[in-house]
């Protein structure tokens, strides 16, 4: 199994509606991020949490909300999409010191039509 | 604010040696790391600096100056499997959040 695992892989969703994408992971790290990437921009921090009762705005969180449900579980939603959420998502995991760097889920290709 | 700077896109041929830079501009220093990734999937981590020099890493390096904002990573013996993107990531002082580059597509060619 991955260390860190998103649900859905790919989601095609219309103007207007919620969704959830998931993300849960095995490495034990208390830290979980969420970003975006979009072709010649780069990642970008949506939302990032260091622990569960802890959740901290990143520089693009207008639109989006988490849910810390547990120390390895992280959700994105959605609550209203628009087309121009149409990304690449990642979860990602980091221990504190971030040494080895952040583990990365697989991402979800969400399309909003 | 952060700058980070990478060029856009790199050619390499198989065989070869490569070197990537980045280039901050930050306000305190706190780590730089850089990732590949491949088309259409996750980024994976390459390395970490947070002292000045090279860090060497099997066919991979990475050097920084933080008196001169400057980093980049080596690669030798290029292999195809070498064509991906190359993201740089900065931390600044005081914060436990990397900013990312907008990476450098490297493409090795035979």
């Amino acid at each position: 199994d991955a260390d860190v695992t998103q649900t859905p892989r790919n989601r095609i969703t219309k103007t207007g509606k919620r969704i959830m994408l998931e993300c849960s992971q095995t490495k034990g790290h208390d830290r979980m991020y969420w970003y975006r990437q979009d072709p010649g921009l780069g990642l970008r921090l949506i939302y990032y949490s260091f622990d569960v009762k802890d959740i901290n705005k990143g520089e693009i969180s207008d639109g989006y909300s988490v849910s810390r449900q547990a120390q390895a579980k992280f959700s994105l939603s959605l609550e209203s999409a628009i087309p121009n959420q149409t990304a690449l998502y990642f979860c990602a995991t980091s221990d504190s010191r971030q040494a080895d760097g952040y583990t990365f889920g697989s991402g979800t290709r969400l399309t909003v039509v | 604010g952060q700058n980070i700077d990478q060029p856009t896109e790199m050619t390499a041929t198989e065989g070869a040696i490569v070197q990537i830079n980045c280039t901050y501009q930050t306000s305190g220093f706190n780590g730089l790391f850089w990732y590949q990734q491949h088309a259409g999937e996750a980024p994976t981590f390459l390395s970490y600096n947070v002292l000045d020099g090279l860090e060497e890493k099997g066919r991979f390096s990475s050097f920084l100056s933080r008196s001169k904002g400057y980093s980049y990573l080596l690669l030798k013996e290029l292999q195809m499997k070498d064509s991906a993107s190359y993201l740089c990531a900065v931390r600044k002082g005081g914060s436990y959040i990397p900013t990312f580059g907008r990476g450098t597509s490297l493409i090795v060619h035979p």
